[in-house]
């Protein structure tokens, strides 16, 4: 049974740039979660999309979107990109109940410079 | 105030040893879930296990098992027989209520195994 799969592994981006991360979920979950990890604000939930819905959010700014499309893979985006937004992103995939079937990707790994 | 506190930034162990790694909880919500995962260096969350709120026993995966003690809100992980491949950071993290909530993580603690 395939994981979630997150690409790209690793980018560099530019002040001002803007990028999109892909996610694939586990085969069969609905669910599709993202999380922003640094050193310093440790592990951050952005939003979670089920069945192409955004069902929750976090503290994030507009800059910070995502998307899901009817495979239920998703993809998140950030505009105009700062300094700050160097982070792993990782995504976690679920059946979309309260269960506990949550699992999480490899990462993207953003450097901004 | 923290939902999920980890208390030990980092821990060492010997090879083949148990270690405890503590992870206190805060929630007033009666229903709830506590999981567990390892991430090595690559950044890959894996998950390890999980306990929730109702079970009556405490989950055990391998070598792994929770040690729920739900009065004193918390949920320590025990990694028994220690190999060098657990050497990781652990996160603890819940999700509240019977819906599909986000997860909160704690700050982690990081494993080393030395042989």
């Amino acid at each position: 049974k395939a994981g979630v799969t997150q690409t790209p592994r690793y980018l560099i981006k530019t002040r001002g740039q803007q990028v999109t991360l892909s996610c694939s979920p586990i085969s069969g979950h609905r669910s599709v979660s993202w999380y922003q990890q640094t050193p310093g604000q440790g592990l951050q939930f952005l939003f979670e999309y089920f069945s192409e819905t955004q069902r929750n959010k976090g503290n994030f700014p507009g800059r910070f979107s995502g998307r899901q499309f009817s495979n239920s893979r998703s993809e998140m985006n950030v505009s105009t990109l700062e300094l700050g937004d160097s982070a792993l992103y990782l995504c976690a995939s679920s059946l979309g109940d309260s269960g506990n079937t949550i699992y999480f990707g490899e990462g993207s790994w953003l450097t901004v410079v | 105030a923290q939902k999920i506190t980890q208390t030990q930034p980092g821990m060492f162990v010997q090879e083949k040893e148990a270690v405890t790694l503590d992870c206190t909880y805060d929630t007033s919500d009666p229903s709830y879930g506590l999981f567990w995962y390892k991430q090595p260096s690559s950044g890959e969350m894996i998950f390890l296990i999980y306990q929730g709120s109702y079970d009556q026993q405490n989950a055990t995966e391998g070598r792994y098992s929770l040690n729920f003690q739900k009065a004193r809100k918390s949920a320590n992980l025990v990694i028994s027989a220690s190999q060098l491949g657990d050497s990781a950071m652990y996160f603890c993290a819940m999700r509240e209520g019977p819906g599909n909530t986000p997860l909160v993580f704690g700050k982690g603690t990081r494993l080393s195994v030395i042989a």
